[in-house]
């Protein structure tokens, strides 16, 4: 079974700044995908940026992108200039390829942006 | 270019009685998945259907919990004999092929007093 950690219940960071969210996975898989999805508080889970285990290339979406360290089994989430609208609950999930394609999801780690 | 839907958006229901839970996936869409979001267990997946094939079930937190997709769209979760322990937010998610992004619905909250 596959496990995802995000060891940081509770981020904050102030708008226009930089912050960085952890996750850490464990698996015996050698081909899966990776993802970030943000949930506000309307519930409506949106996917953030996607990464394919088989390349080297960290993903990047405008002001998100990624930092994959597939030897380490860390995959974490890197938001650029702030902005008030990306205050929310930040999941982090693992996909098995080629069998089922249910997301494993991490706990979450809630991301406030002040003024 | 409707998104995944989900009825009734909230449900309060008594413990021991059965609830339906309902989701329009986006057309065309062949994957369809339910998840439940309760604040001890996190996101958790429970079934997975993809087109014609048998359906995923082995997220499945009982027998209690059933699922099923009526001409590969529409799918009911139905939860019989409720109990307070499934309290929780049930997400329903479709994708146009099974390692696609998954489109979330808003979710049905679903409380059991």
């Amino acid at each position: 079974a596959q496990t995802v950690t995000q060891s940081q219940p509770e981020m904050s960071v102030q708008e226009a700044e930089t912050v960085t969210l952890s996750c850490t996975y464990d698996t015996s898989e050698n081909n899966y995908y990776l993802f970030w999805y943000k949930q506000p508080p309307s519930r409506q889970m949106i996917l953030v940026i996607r990464q394919e285990a088989y390349k080297q290339q960290n993903a990047t979406e405008n002001r998100f992108s990624v930092n994959f360290q597939k030897a380490a089994k860390s995959f974490s989430l890197k938001i650029s200039d702030s902005q008030l609208g990306d205050t929310a609950m930040y999941f982090c999930a693992f996909m098995k390829m080629n069998s089922g394609y249910a997301l494993n999801f991490g706990k979450g780690t809630s991301l406030l942006v002040t003024p | 270019g409707a998104g995944v839907s989900q009825s009734p958006s909230n449900k309060v229901t008594e413990k021991g009685k059965d609830v339906e839970l309902r989701c329009d996936p986006i057309s065309g869409h062949t994957a369809l998945y339910w998840y439940r979001q309760s604040l001890g267990q996190g996101l958790e997946f429970l079934i997975y259907f993809q087109g014609n094939s048998a359906p995923d079930k082995s997220g499945l937190p009982s027998d209690r919990f059933s699922a099923e997709r009526t001409g590969g769209s529409v799918s009911t979760l139905t939860i019989q004999r409720t109990q307070q322990e499934d309290s929780a937010v049930y997400l329903c998610a479709s994708s146009s092929q099974g390692w696609n992004e998954q489109f979330f619905g808003p979710g049905t909250r679903l409380t059991v007093l």
